[in-house]
């Protein structure tokens, strides 16, 4: 079972920031992680699948980075939409397991 | 459009059963390289994976819980069936289902989702 240890738990950034999320894992999963976004009450969105493919229709501020044990989700320029938690999943193993969320909070 | 829809009580008692149904539309069941997984979500706390199963009736279960759990389909009535067994407070969740492919011989990520239903296990 691949845990995925995924900080910080929280931040706070003012609009306009560059805010950088990460997700580790001590066994490589090559380029199988995916970021979600999920905002109160909702369903996660897909944002990005395969490390660094940005999912069609999600604002080009978001990127993600990585690959083997190590992956990154920046958002380049923090907007008050992206106030919610972020995490990652990795779907390379015989069983999925995600990361414990980041919650980003706006200054 | 693909969409998915949980269905289920909202409230069972400690050692019980929970059986929750997926019904999806937009897609089969059947379809060669499809797949419906299921993700539950304690209040406040991080999203967990449970349970997939392929067109293919192939399934695989999260390593922690597989004892108590089991995952079906009925391609017929384009549902998929969770069942959790001897179920505790501490299952109480907001529970997911959602869609993914299955792209050569790997699985993709879950890319569409239910909107979840709320389960509460109190005697």
């Amino acid at each position: 079972d691949i845990q995925m240890t995924q900080s910080p738990s929280t931040l706070s950034a003012s609009v306009g920031d560059r805010v950088t999320i990460t997700c580790r894992t001590r066994l490589s999963i090559s380029g199988w992680l995916a970021w979600y976004q999920q905002k109160p009450g909702k369903a996660p969105k897909l944002l990005i699948s395969k490390a660094s493919v940005l999912e069609s229709g999600v604002p080009s501020r978001f990127s993600g980075s990585g690959s083997g044990t190590e992956f990154t989700l920046t958002i380049s320029s923090l907007q008050p939409d992206d106030s919610a938690t972020y995490y990652c999943l990795q779907y390379n193993s015989y069983s999925n397991s995600f990361g414990q969320g980041t919650k980003v909070e706006i200054k | 459009q693909i969409t998915l829809k949980e269905s289920g009580p909202t409230l069972v008692k400690p050692t019980q059963t929970l059986t929750l149904t997926c019904t999806v539309s937009g897609f089969s069941l059947s379809t060669s390289g499809v797949g419906v997984g299921w993700i539950r979500q304690p209040p406040g706390k991080a999203l967990e994976w449970l349970a997939l199963i392929y067109w293919d009736d192939d399934k695989r279960y999260s390593p922690s819980l597989e004892s108590r759990l089991a995952i079906s389909k009925d391609t017929s009535k384009n549902q998929v069936v969770l069942t959790m067994t001897n179920m505790d407070p501490v299952d109480t969740a907001t529970f997911y289902c959602a869609h993914f492919l299955v792209t050569g011989d790997r699985d993709e990520a879950f890319d569409v989702w239910g909107q979840g239903t709320m389960v509460t296990v109190s005697s």
